[in-house]
Protein backbone atom coordinates (compact mmCIF):
# COMPACT_ATOMS: atom_id res chain seq x y z
CA UNK A 1 0.00 0.00 0.00
CA UNK A 2 0.89 3.59 0.03
CA UNK A 3 1.56 3.99 3.37
CA UNK A 4 1.42 2.38 6.85
CA UNK A 5 -2.08 0.87 8.51
CA UNK A 6 -3.58 0.38 11.49
CA UNK A 7 -6.50 -0.86 12.86
CA UNK A 8 -8.79 -0.51 14.39
CA UNK A 9 -8.63 2.86 14.29
CA UNK A 10 -10.16 3.48 18.15
CA UNK A 11 -10.67 0.29 20.58
CA UNK A 12 -12.22 0.80 23.95
CA UNK A 13 -12.26 -1.95 26.22
CA UNK A 14 -13.03 -3.10 29.63
CA UNK A 15 -9.85 -3.71 32.46
CA UNK A 16 -8.96 -7.40 32.48
CA UNK A 17 -9.87 -7.96 28.63
CA UNK A 18 -7.27 -8.63 25.92
CA UNK A 19 -6.98 -6.72 22.46
CA UNK A 20 -5.20 -6.85 19.42
CA UNK A 21 -4.09 -4.28 17.47
CA UNK A 22 -2.79 -4.59 13.76
CA UNK A 23 0.03 -2.98 11.42
CA UNK A 24 -0.08 -3.53 7.21
CA UNK A 25 3.82 -1.71 6.90
CA UNK A 26 4.90 -0.38 3.62
CA UNK A 27 5.12 -2.86 1.02
CA UNK A 28 8.83 -3.56 0.98
CA UNK A 29 9.88 -2.26 4.41
CA UNK A 30 11.72 -5.24 6.37
CA UNK A 31 11.49 -3.82 9.20
CA UNK A 32 8.53 -3.23 11.57
CA UNK A 33 8.37 -1.08 15.09
CA UNK A 34 5.94 -0.88 17.60
CA UNK A 35 5.56 2.71 19.61
CA UNK A 36 3.45 3.96 23.09
CA UNK A 37 2.77 7.44 22.89
CA UNK A 38 0.58 8.18 26.36
CA UNK A 39 -0.94 11.72 26.93
CA UNK A 40 1.38 14.17 27.34
CA UNK A 41 4.57 11.58 26.47
CA UNK A 42 6.74 11.35 23.82
CA UNK A 43 6.69 8.16 21.97
CA UNK A 44 8.06 5.06 23.92
CA UNK A 45 9.61 2.22 21.81
CA UNK A 46 7.77 -1.46 22.48
CA UNK A 47 9.40 -4.10 19.90
CA UNK A 48 11.19 -4.13 16.45
CA UNK A 49 10.95 -7.00 14.04
CA UNK A 50 13.69 -7.29 11.33
CA UNK A 51 13.28 -9.99 8.15
CA UNK A 52 13.14 -13.35 9.74
CA UNK A 53 16.16 -12.40 12.97
CA UNK A 54 14.67 -12.91 16.48
CA UNK A 55 12.67 -9.07 17.75
CA UNK A 56 13.99 -6.93 20.43
CA UNK A 57 11.08 -7.08 22.69
CA UNK A 58 13.33 -4.76 25.05
CA UNK A 59 10.71 -2.56 25.47
CA UNK A 60 7.73 -3.96 26.06
CA UNK A 61 6.60 -2.70 29.93
CA UNK A 62 5.31 -6.09 30.95
CA UNK A 63 4.82 -9.77 30.14
CA UNK A 64 1.19 -8.91 29.38
CA UNK A 65 2.28 -7.20 25.64
CA UNK A 66 3.43 -9.83 23.06
CA UNK A 67 3.82 -9.08 19.12
CA UNK A 68 3.95 -11.04 16.20
CA UNK A 69 5.00 -10.67 12.80
CA UNK A 70 3.69 -13.43 10.06
CA UNK A 71 5.23 -13.76 7.00
CA UNK A 72 7.48 -10.68 7.39
CA UNK A 73 4.57 -8.16 6.80
CA UNK A 74 1.52 -7.88 8.99
CA UNK A 75 2.53 -7.18 12.66
CA UNK A 76 -0.38 -8.22 15.18
CA UNK A 77 0.57 -6.33 18.76
CA UNK A 78 -1.58 -8.23 21.97
CA UNK A 79 -2.16 -6.76 25.19
CA UNK A 80 -3.70 -9.50 27.66
CA UNK A 81 -5.28 -8.18 30.69
CA UNK A 82 -5.42 -4.84 29.65
CA UNK A 83 -5.16 -2.23 32.68
CA UNK A 84 -5.91 1.56 32.84
CA UNK A 85 -2.28 2.59 32.64
CA UNK A 86 -2.44 0.41 28.99
CA UNK A 87 -4.41 3.09 27.34
CA UNK A 88 -2.62 5.19 25.24
CA UNK A 89 -2.06 5.26 20.96
CA UNK A 90 -0.12 2.53 19.97
CA UNK A 91 1.62 3.75 16.72
CA UNK A 92 3.19 1.23 14.23
CA UNK A 93 6.04 2.42 11.94
CA UNK A 94 8.00 0.29 8.97
CA UNK A 95 11.59 0.68 7.29
CA UNK A 96 13.58 0.08 5.03
CA UNK A 97 17.24 -1.63 6.37
CA UNK A 98 19.03 -0.79 3.64
CA UNK A 99 20.88 2.93 3.54
CA UNK A 100 22.47 5.15 6.15
CA UNK A 101 19.30 6.62 7.59
CA UNK A 102 16.57 3.96 8.39
CA UNK A 103 13.93 6.29 7.99
CA UNK A 104 11.08 4.95 9.94
CA UNK A 105 7.62 6.17 7.99
CA UNK A 106 4.64 5.81 10.83
CA UNK A 107 0.98 4.50 10.68
CA UNK A 108 -2.06 6.43 12.00
CA UNK A 109 -1.72 4.80 15.58
CA UNK A 110 -4.78 3.07 17.42
CA UNK A 111 -5.85 4.62 20.42
CA UNK A 112 -6.69 2.54 22.86
CA UNK A 113 -8.98 3.51 26.00
CA UNK A 114 -9.36 0.93 28.83
CA UNK A 115 -12.30 1.91 31.21
CA UNK B 1 20.75 5.95 28.52
CA UNK B 2 19.60 8.15 25.28
CA UNK B 3 18.58 11.51 26.33
CA UNK B 4 16.29 13.97 23.97
CA UNK B 5 15.51 17.24 25.32
CA UNK B 6 13.53 19.62 23.06
CA UNK B 7 12.75 23.27 24.02
CA UNK B 8 10.44 25.13 24.17
CA UNK B 9 7.26 22.84 24.92
CA UNK B 10 5.16 25.12 23.90
CA UNK B 11 5.66 27.91 20.83
CA UNK B 12 2.86 30.47 19.47
CA UNK B 13 3.67 32.60 17.15
CA UNK B 14 2.26 35.28 14.40
CA UNK B 15 2.16 34.28 11.13
CA UNK B 16 5.28 35.56 9.06
CA UNK B 17 7.02 35.52 12.77
CA UNK B 18 10.39 33.04 12.21
CA UNK B 19 11.45 31.20 14.96
CA UNK B 20 13.63 28.20 16.10
CA UNK B 21 13.21 25.00 17.81
CA UNK B 22 15.93 23.35 19.62
CA UNK B 23 16.31 19.13 20.22
CA UNK B 24 19.56 18.75 22.54
CA UNK B 25 20.50 15.19 22.76
CA UNK B 26 23.31 13.06 24.51
CA UNK B 27 24.13 9.50 22.53
CA UNK B 28 27.03 7.91 22.02
CA UNK B 29 27.46 7.13 18.23
CA UNK B 30 24.46 9.06 16.63
CA UNK B 31 23.34 7.53 13.36
CA UNK B 32 21.33 9.70 12.48
CA UNK B 33 19.10 12.78 14.32
CA UNK B 34 15.04 13.20 13.00
CA UNK B 35 12.79 15.40 12.58
CA UNK B 36 8.89 14.77 12.30
CA UNK B 37 5.46 17.04 12.24
CA UNK B 38 2.66 15.71 13.37
CA UNK B 39 -0.73 16.84 13.80
CA UNK B 40 -3.34 15.72 16.19
CA UNK B 41 -5.22 12.66 15.79
CA UNK B 42 -2.56 11.44 13.56
CA UNK B 43 1.04 9.42 13.61
CA UNK B 44 4.28 11.55 13.01
CA UNK B 45 4.73 12.69 9.76
CA UNK B 46 8.88 12.15 8.44
CA UNK B 47 10.36 15.33 7.52
CA UNK B 48 14.31 15.59 8.15
CA UNK B 49 17.60 13.07 9.05
CA UNK B 50 20.72 14.52 9.77
CA UNK B 51 23.95 12.56 10.03
CA UNK B 52 27.11 14.72 10.84
CA UNK B 53 27.82 18.22 12.62
CA UNK B 54 27.03 20.84 10.02
CA UNK B 55 24.54 19.34 8.18
CA UNK B 56 21.38 21.20 7.14
CA UNK B 57 18.36 20.39 5.10
CA UNK B 58 15.34 22.52 3.87
CA UNK B 59 11.86 21.99 3.09
CA UNK B 60 9.47 24.70 2.25
CA UNK B 61 9.60 27.09 5.15
CA UNK B 62 11.27 24.59 7.40
CA UNK B 63 15.24 24.24 7.85
CA UNK B 64 16.91 21.66 10.30
CA UNK B 65 20.50 21.78 11.38
CA UNK B 66 22.90 19.87 13.68
CA UNK B 67 25.77 20.24 15.28
CA UNK B 68 27.74 17.83 17.87
CA UNK B 69 25.52 18.53 20.62
CA UNK B 70 21.54 19.84 19.65
CA UNK B 71 19.28 20.53 16.36
CA UNK B 72 17.73 23.25 15.51
CA UNK B 73 14.73 23.24 12.88
CA UNK B 74 14.00 26.82 11.68
CA UNK B 75 10.95 27.82 10.76
CA UNK B 76 10.88 30.96 8.62
CA UNK B 77 7.76 33.05 7.73
CA UNK B 78 5.22 30.23 9.32
CA UNK B 79 1.85 29.91 7.84
CA UNK B 80 -1.11 28.73 10.40
CA UNK B 81 -0.91 25.42 8.40
CA UNK B 82 2.53 24.87 9.96
CA UNK B 83 0.81 24.33 13.45
CA UNK B 84 1.89 21.09 14.63
CA UNK B 85 3.96 19.19 17.04
CA UNK B 86 7.45 18.99 15.76
CA UNK B 87 9.41 15.32 17.23
CA UNK B 88 13.15 15.31 17.37
CA UNK B 89 14.15 11.77 17.68
CA UNK B 90 17.88 10.31 17.66
CA UNK B 91 19.29 6.86 16.53
CA UNK B 92 22.75 5.58 17.59
CA UNK B 93 25.43 2.85 17.17
CA UNK B 94 23.96 -0.16 15.89
CA UNK B 95 20.41 0.27 17.47
CA UNK B 96 17.31 0.70 15.05
CA UNK B 97 14.86 1.93 17.63
CA UNK B 98 14.42 5.99 17.65
CA UNK B 99 14.83 7.61 21.09
CA UNK B 100 12.25 10.70 21.16
CA UNK B 101 12.10 13.80 22.60
CA UNK B 102 8.63 15.14 24.29
CA UNK B 103 8.17 17.42 21.57
CA UNK B 104 7.15 21.39 20.77
CA UNK B 105 4.21 22.61 19.58
CA UNK B 106 4.15 25.21 17.53
CA UNK B 107 0.65 27.72 17.26
CA UNK B 108 0.95 29.97 14.31
CA UNK B 109 -2.28 32.45 14.48
CA UNK B 110 -3.56 34.28 11.29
Amino acid sequence: GAGVSQSPSNKVTEKGKDVELRCDPISGHTALYWYRQSLGQGLEFLIYFQGNSAPDKSGLPSDRFSAERTGGSVSTLTIQRTQQEDSAVYLCASSQTSGRGNEQFFGPGTRLTVL
Amino acid sequence: EDQVTQSPEALRLQEGESSSLNCSYTVSGLRGLFWYRQDPGKGPEFLFTLYSAGEEKEKERLKATLTKKESFLHITAPKPEDSATYLCAVRHGGDYKLSFGAGTTVTVRA
